[in-house]
């Protein structure tokens, strides 16, 4: 069985100051692998997607993340961060050939002034 | 856009009553899914279809039911409610062939007294 773990399950940034929210996922082929945002008081929102194209894949809102296969990881960056940044960010990842997604425990971000 | 409907933001029922959340999406999506999100544990796959009328257990079904008698209608039954299903409650859909990504309802935030 698939599994996703997101290091952290809060993570406190200044305005403007790097975000980095960390994904590893177990899986014993090529996954698909998915970052979503879920703003307060609403459902998620793809951020970005990676589906085994290039390994650095670019989001919305200037998020991107990073696939390494040899760490198995899918962690997600954002240069500066902005106070409409301030979400719970999940972590998913899916067999290519099925469509269940399995996600980690999310990680909510507060961006300080 | 792709709009996933779900009926009620804020539920409030009693334990033993027969609980029915309702998810409607407008692109004819063939896949439909129901998720509960606790905090810590991320979002976990109650029930999904892949068809009208076809459905398969995701990894915690028990105590619940779906039925899908329409493509784009896709419902949550609590068939006895119990304080332990107190939860956000979120329905997503996806097209197969698009890569895997999920659409997401709002979510419906249900309480069991």
């Amino acid at each position: 069985a698939q599994s996703v773990t997101q290091l952290g399950s809060h993570v406190s940034v200044s305005e403007g100051a790097l975000v980095l929210l960390r994904c590893n996922y177990s899986s014993s082929v090529p996954p698909y692998l998915f970052w979503y945002v879920q703003y307060p008081n609403q459902g998620l929102q793809l951020l970005l997607k990676y589906t085994s194209a290039a390994t650095l894949v670019k989001g919305i809102n200037g998020f991107e993340a990073e696939f390494k296969k040899s760490e198995t990881s899918f962690h997600l960056t954002k240069p500066s961060a902005h106070m409409s940044d301030a979400a719970e960010y999940f972590c998913a990842v899916a067999k290519a050939a099925g469509n269940k997604l399995t996600f980690g425990g999310g990680t909510r971000v507060l961006v300080k002034p | 856009d792709v709009k996933v409907t779900q009926s009620s933001r804020y539920l409030v029922k009693r334990t033993g009553e027969k609980v029915f959340l309702e998810c409607v999406q407008d692109m004819d999506h063939e896949n439909m899914f129901w998720y509960r999100q606790d905090p810590g544990l991320g979002l976990r796959l109650i029930y999904f279809s892949y068809d009208v009328k076809m459905k398969e257990k995701g990894d915690i079904p028990e105590g619940y039911s779906v039925s899908r008698e329409k493509k784009e209608r896709f419902s949550l039954i609590l068939e006895s409610a119990s304080t332990n299903q107190t939860s956000m409650y979120l329905c997503a859909s996806s097209e197969p062939d698009r890569g895997n990504i999920q659409y997401f309802g709002a979510g419906t935030r249900l309480s069991v007294l």
